[in-house]
């Protein structure tokens, strides 16, 4: 079985700053997906950045960048240029390949973006 | 990407009674899941809803509880049965469309109380 933890229950950041939100896991798989979601109070689950285990190169998207460690089982968020609309829960969430596609779950950081 | 309606929204029950949810998918999708999000927690999977047979549940979540449908590619319902205080939660449908980039898509959830 999988599972991801999130050591950060709250974290917050000044705008235009920069954060990062950390996750471990564990897996004895070879082959997985790594992903942030983001939700806000609207709870709509949103997908912020996935990172395929196979691709050494860190997954990048606009201000979202990932710091995947796979030996060490690390898979941070970077948010450069923090906004205001970044306020929200981000969980990280794990992913096997093959033929069962759930998600496991962290347990989530709330991150707070300050004016 | 897959657009998922959820519906209802929100619903205040009584205890003893039973809500549907109901997931619809604007595209064939391979797999279809509903996961639990308690207050103030992250997501548990309860089960994968299988097209045509019983649904494949999690440890902990049990068929008379918790009864999935889903008749075909499209739609899904589940259904918490005998609603106690305690099944207050977020109820989610999620969907993987494998030849999406097996990106996980979420409904808006369905935030049920417990009365």
């Amino acid at each position: 079985a999988q599972t991801v933890t999130q050591s950060q229950p709250e974290m917050s950041v000044q705008e235009a700053e920069t954060v990062t939100l950390s996750c471990t896991y564990d897996t004895s798989e070879s082959n997985y997906y790594l992903f942030w979601y983001k939700q806000p109070p609207s709870r709509q689950m949103i997908l912020v950045i996935r990172q395929e285990a196979y691709k050494q190169q860190n997954a990048t998207e606009n201000r979202f960048s990932v710091n995947f460690q796979k030996a060490a089982k690390s898979f941070s968020l970077k948010i450069s240029d923090s906004q205001l609309g970044d306020t929200a829960m981000y969980f990280c969430a794990f992913m096997k390949s093959g033929s069962a596609r759930q998600l496991t779950f962290g347990s989530g950081t709330q991150l707070t973006v300050l004016p | 990407s897959a657009v998922i309606s959820q519906k209802p929204s929100r619903d205040i029950c009584q205890r003893g009674t039973s809500l549907t949810i109901q997931c619809q998918v604007d595209s064939q999708v391979t797999m279809m899941f509903w996961y639990r999000q308690q207050p103030g927690q992250s997501l548990t999977l309860i089960a994968t809803a299988n097209q045509g047979s019983e649904a494949t549940y999690e440890s902990g979540f049990v068929i008379d509880k918790f009864p999935i449908s889903r008749p075909n590619l499209t739609f899904s319902t589940l259904t918490v049965s005998n609603l106690s205080p305690e099944d207050s939660s977020i109820y989610l449908c999620s969907v993987v469309a494998l030849l999406l980039n097996t990106e996980a898509f979420f409904g808006q959830g369905t935030r049920l109380t417990v009365v």
